[in-house]
């Protein structure tokens, strides 16, 4: 199983929108509604930002929001703050096993 | 609120066998999958494995012939054993919750260092 393929990089002024996009094949992304996205700040470990393609947990502002369309799912950040600087996984179902993204590195300007 | 706690060896040689633990305290145990993941030092994040509290795990193929990940009830722990390992085994290990098919509650994290 190969990983997911994001970015490596993407960047934005403070309050303009980002979008990280996903891709992978039929047999993971493409096959479940079960991507999530993570946050990793420097030396820290993930924390879930996104479950289910879509759903925010308790406590994630509504900055971040999630979708997919066929085998590429994307994480989108609007109105892009300091603090969202860090670098973002996204992790699909496999059936029976977990793929993780390639990771992408979000730099605010 | 659900805490993982991990710990383990953080220095192995070559050849010699991984072993970490994790603790889970607060929560269910028995409602969850349980997983471990890794990173090595600047990369992306690996899935290694995950098991239920009734003992059924599932691996990453990839490394399926060296991983066994056991779990102790009566402890609300569970366990990861990497055998044969080499300089690319060294990573971050981190233990985590798994949701309906997402890792909702992570660990600190463990450095595992392999070197002669």
């Amino acid at each position: 199983q190969s990983a997911l393929t994001q970015p490596r990089s993407v960047s934005g002024s403070p309050g303009q929108s980002v979008t990280i996009s996903c891709t992978g094949t039929s047999s993971d992304v493409g096959g479940y509604n079960y991507v999530s996205w993570c946050q990793q700040h420097p030396g820290k470990a993930p924390k879930l930002m996104i479950y289910d393609v879509s759903k925010r947990p308790s406590g994630v502002p509504d900055r971040f929001s999630g979708s997919k369309s066929g085998n590429t799912a994307s994480l989108t950040i609007s109105g892009l703050q300091a603090e969202d600087e860090a670098d973002y996984y996204c992790c699909s179902y496999a059936g029976s096993l977990y793929v993780f993204g390639t990771g992408t590195k979000v730099t605010v300007l | 609120q659900v805490q993982l706690q991990q710990w383990g060896a953080g220095l192995l040689q070559p050849s010699e066998t991984l072993s970490l633990t994790c603790a889970v305290y607060g929560g269910s145990f028995s409602a969850y999958y349980w997983s471990w993941i890794r990173q090595p030092p600047g990369k992306g994040l690996e899935w290694i494995g995950e098991i239920n509290h009734s003992g059924s795990a599932n691996y990453n193929p990839s490394l399926k012939s060296r991983v066994t990940i056991s779990v102790d009830t009566s402890k609300n722990q569970f366990s990861l054993k990497l055998s044969s390992v080499t300089a690319a085994d060294t990573a971050v290990y981190y233990c985590a919750r798994v949701g309906e098919f997402y890792m909702d509650v992570w660990g600190k994290g463990t450095t595992v260092t392999v070197s002669s």
